[in-house]
């Protein structure tokens, strides 16, 4: 499966948009990326997802590159709430090899 | 309303004293995963299963058993747990192959003295 590399830490500013990179340079063609989310302990959260073509949703925007390498998540208007660490993930598409590899994801603290 | 649940949330236990976590999804999902997450790992697969009676070895399996009799139901095995099993553990399912959106449990906190 595409490894992914993210920062470990960002701060933004509330209000502001918050721009998390993910760099998953092996992604194959028929690979999806998913960012999800987990506030403190609780269970990791869907976000949005896409292939190749930029999606946005009630919560987030995804730019995948052209060449699908990377990807950034926005978070528009960014809120205290949305103080968390975010999973960018690309899960397996290949028969028998179905394991799923979170990674430690980035801790974005929003600053008031 | 659509969900995973766990069971317990917190749990307290001593060493080799087996242990069995719950897990029950009501979206008919074939795929069910159970991961542990701990300070500075991240989140990490211990086992999945793509539909009943079909299982196999996440990242991290050692020391942990699972069954899939029932497609809602995927426990989780500790028979001899240890204190490096000390962790918080997610179960998560979802609809399709690959992996589609995965739907989280809320996780139980176990400390394993």
């Amino acid at each position: 499966d595409a490894k992914t590399t993210q920062p470990p830490s960002m701060d933004c500013a509330e209000g502001r948009a918050a721009n998390l990179p993910c760099n998953h340079s092996t992604i194959s063609g028929n690979e999806y990326v998913y960012w999800y989310r987990q506030i403190h302990s609780q269970g990791p959260q869907y976000i949005i997802h896409g292939l190749k073509n930029n999606e946005t949703n009630e919560m987030a925007s995804l730019i995948i590159t052209e060449d699908r390498k990377s990807s950034t998540l926005i978070l528009p208007h960014a809120t205290l709430r949305d103080t968390a660490v975010y999973y960018c993930i690309v899960p397996p598409r290949n028969f028998g090899n179905e394991k799923l590899t979170f990674g430690t994801g980035t801790r974005l603290t929003i600053i008031p | 309303e659509a969900q995973v649940t766990q069971n317990p949330r917190y749990l307290i236990t001593v060493t080799g004293k087996k242990l069995t976590v719950t897990c029950s999804q009501n979206m008919n999902h074939e795929y069910m995963s159970w991961y542990r997450q701990d300070p500075g790992l991240g989140l990490r697969q211990i086992y999945y299963s793509m539909n009943v009676e079909v299982t196999d070895k996440g990242d991290v399996p050692e020391g942990y058993k699972v069954s899939r009799k029932e497609k809602r139901n995927f426990p989780l095995i500790l028979e001899s747990p240890s204190p490096n099993q000390t962790s918080l553990y997610f179960c998560a399912s979802s609809h399709g192959p690959n992996w589609e959106t995965q739907y989280f449990g809320p996780g139980t906190r176990l400390l394993v003295l």
